[in-house]
């Protein structure tokens, strides 16, 4: 089936350093699955941070960005300089090109950002 | 914008009793799903349906079950808790269920067995 490995937490960094949180995936049964990156902040509900649905192609949020690499079967989320804010748990998820979005969820990072 | 509530955000139960969780959605989606989320590990689709009244089973249905009454709720019910499946359930909603919709989430329930 297909499967999600990302990054095992947690993570510590310094604030307005720079973060890189590994995710690779293997998909079986989708050719060009969609890949996305969803956080959750403390207190709130699990939330889209950014999606890449085209090879090559690399998303953008927050500071965040994430390239969509087939060659490596990889989307690793990265940020140039980190925030207090951005402690989270980061959830890499790759989904179905076909009719249903079926997810498939890596077990997340927990980042801590320290001031 | 819209929210996801799920009720209760604790449920505390005996092993054999069944157990409901609730979810409500304000966003006028068409689609919901039931995800259960173990320490440590991924989310995993429990069930989801694409309109009122239609269920789908996921990955992980069995010894669930779920009722989408209506457009804007949807149920689970643990048939037999089991200490094994203590959890946190999270219930979501999207516009539809093609390629890419952006899923909501609630903030998630935790299923204790005692």
């Amino acid at each position: 089936g297909d499967s999600v490995t990302q990054t095992e937490g947690p993570v510590t960094v310094s604030e307005s350093e720079s973060l890189i949180i590994n995710c690779t995936y293997s998909a079986t049964s989708i050719a060009y699955p969609n890949l996305f990156w969803y956080v959750r902040y403390p207190g709130e509900g699990l939330q889209l941070l950014l999606k890449v649905i085209t090879a090559g192609q690399k998303g953008s949020s927050r500071g965040f960005e994430a390239t969509y690499n087939k060659e490596t079967t990889s989307f690793h989320l990265q940020k140039a300089s980190v925030q207090e804010s951005d402690s989270a748990v980061y959830y890499c998820a790759l989904g179905d090109d076909g009719s249903f979005n079926k997810l498939t969820f890596g077990a997340g990072t927990r980042l801590a950002v320290c001031p | 914008g819209g929210i996801i509530t799920q009720t209760p955000k604790f449920l505390i139960g005996q092993e054999g009793q069944k157990l409901t969780l609730k979810c409500q959605q304000n966003f006028n989606h068409d689609t919901m799903y039931w995800y259960r989320q173990d320490s440590g590990k991924g989310l995993r689709l429990i069930y989801y349906s694409i309109t009122e009244n239609d269920l789908q089973k996921g990955d992980l249905s069995e010894g669930y079950d779920a009722s989408r009454e209506k457009k804007s709720s949807f149920s689970l019910t643990v048939t037999s808790a089991q200490k094994n499946e203590m959890a946190v359930f999270l219930c979501a909603s999207s516009i539809g269920t093609g390629a890419g919709n952006t899923l909501y989430f609630g903030e998630g329930s935790r299923l204790i067995v005692v």
